[in-house]
């Protein structure tokens, strides 16, 4: 059983709010993740950490920043909603070690932007 | 590159009805690692089951069952007896061996009717 929590698991804002979406494991992972999930279904990585002050870009641009200042926890903002960032967003951690570690998942924030 | 295939976008079956949800990989690595992922209605990611590229064996666990073939680069999941619990979206994923990052397919939205 993981232990990785999200919050908020809901979150409807207006344009121009700055937000942090939080994400906290208690594992002890080294690696943190970060993942956009359109309606479409499809996961995009946009953000990932392989250990505290180690902070990389993922596959999708994003204009959210992460931080990773102690193990376990990986905040995500994004300075200045706008609507185009409505989606939800999946926060997952995996040990270090063999990269093929598995990734665990949190219950994810689903976010609305007016 | 790598990329990991669901051709299933939806699948609807009557509950006891066998099911089985296809994942066709493309990878260049040869030694490597493939995932499938539940996810139910709530939102969270689930894990299910962590295949290496050099065991073939297939797997059986309760209902599920995977079965890994290299030779046509597909690891697939079979439901025996679905249930509704059993409605989610299914995702399948590869392992990328730049520092752990996995690969998704598009997920397989499977619907159990009672």
């Amino acid at each position: 059983e993981a232990d990785i929590y999200q919050t908020p698991r809901y979150l409807v804002i207006g344009t121009g709010k700055k937000i942090t979406l939080e994400c906290s494991q208690t594992m002890g992972h080294d690696k943190m993740y970060w993942y956009q999930q359109d309606p479409g279904m499809e996961l995009h990585l946009i953000h990932y950490s392989y250990g505290v002050n180690s902070t990389e870009k993922g596959d999708l641009s994003s204009e959210s920043t992460v931080s990773r200042i102690r193990t376990e926890h990986f905040p995500l903002t994004l300075e200045s909603a706008r609507p185009s960032h409505t989606s939800q967003y999946l926060c997952a951690s995996s040990a270090q070690g063999w990269n093929a570690d598995t990734q665990y998942f949190g219950p994810g924030t689903r976010l609305t932007v007016l | 590159a790598q990329k990991v295939t669901q051709a299933q976008t939806e699948i609807s079956v009557v509950e006891k009805e066998d099911v089985t949800l296809d994942c066709v990989y493309e990878t260049r690595d040869t030694t490597y690692y493939l995932f499938w992922y539940k996810q139910p209605p709530s939102g969270e990611l689930v894990f299910l089951i962590r295949r290496n590229s050099f065991d073939e064996q297939n797997e059986i666990s309760g209902r599920y069952s995977w079965n890994f073939q290299k030779s046509t680069s597909s690891f697939n999941f079979t439901i025996t007896a679905s249930q509704v619990v059993d409605s989610a979206v299914y995702f399948c994923a590869l392992n990328d061996n730049q520092g752990g990052k996995l690969i998704f397919g598009q997920g397989t939205e499977l619907s159990v009717k009672p």
